[in-house]
């Protein structure tokens, strides 16, 4: 099992131009979720997604959009990028809340550098 | 709004020393408690997973504590060494919602 896996792992962008950045998993889970983590901040979350055809806004959720269209993959994308989302975004994925442990795991993390 | 802090910021420790690290946690409504390590430039990996009617877990050096009353967890590391070097974050599950709320972390350094 490759487990998480996100594509691409760094990217430059130019102010004003978009992308998408894909995570796949290959553990058949319910939930997915992206992360953005900032030096000193910890982890914090910009959208998630609770089953094929379903996300939700998290907590930094401005500037992103997220769609789910297969049950393994949550996209994470950016129509417009700022400076500001400058960071290392990381995708995860969990069990659900109908097993016993809804453990979290992580991929590898994208590096985006916004000029 | 759930605010988690991790006490110290960073550790320098020489080879052999046992530790703690301190997670705290001001709503105690959680789900669940994991511990995460991530070294330098990589994901996060899990380490340690507690229910929120559990009181420790136990995965071969690591002992993880949850006092969810109180709202503290500590993560305990017997025999340290260089290669336990990394940075270790406390994230909390909250009850209601899917949200994990990390703290910023503790960087450990093991010296040889």
């Amino acid at each position: 099992n490759a487990g998480v896996t996100q594509t691409p792992k760094f990217r430059v962008l130019k102010t004003g131009q978009s992308m998408t950045l894909l995570c796949a998993q290959d553990m058949n889970h319910e939930y997915m979720y992206w992360y953005r983590q900032d030096p000193g901040m910890g982890l914090r979350l910009i959208h998630y997604s609770v089953g094929e055809g379903t996300t939700a806004k998290g907590e930094v959720p401005d500037g992103y959009n997220v769609s789910r269209l297969k049950k393994q993959n949550f996209l994470l994308g950016l129509e417009s990028a700022a400076p500001s989302q400058t960071s290392v975004y990381f995708c995860a994925s969990s069990p659900g809340r109908k097993t016993t442990y809804n453990e979290q795991f992580f991929g590898p993390g994208t590096r985006l550098t916004v000029l | 709004k759930q605010e988690v802090t991790q006490i110290p910021a960073a550790l320098s420790v020489p080879e052999g020393e046992n530790l703690v690290l301190n997670c705290s946690f001001t709503d105690s409504a959680i789900y669940n408690l994991q511990w995460f390590r991530q070294d330098p430039g990589k994901g996060l990996t899990s380490l340690l997973l507690i229910q929120s009617s559990q009181r420790e877990q136990t995965s071969g050096r690591l002992n993880a504590s949850l006092d969810k009353s109180s709202g503290r967890s500590t993560l305990y590391i017997a025999a340290s060494q260089p290669g336990d070097s990394a940075t270790y974050l406390c994230a909390v599950c909250m009850e209601y919602g899917n949200k994990l709320v990390f703290g910023a972390g503790t960087i450990l350094r093991v010296k040889s």
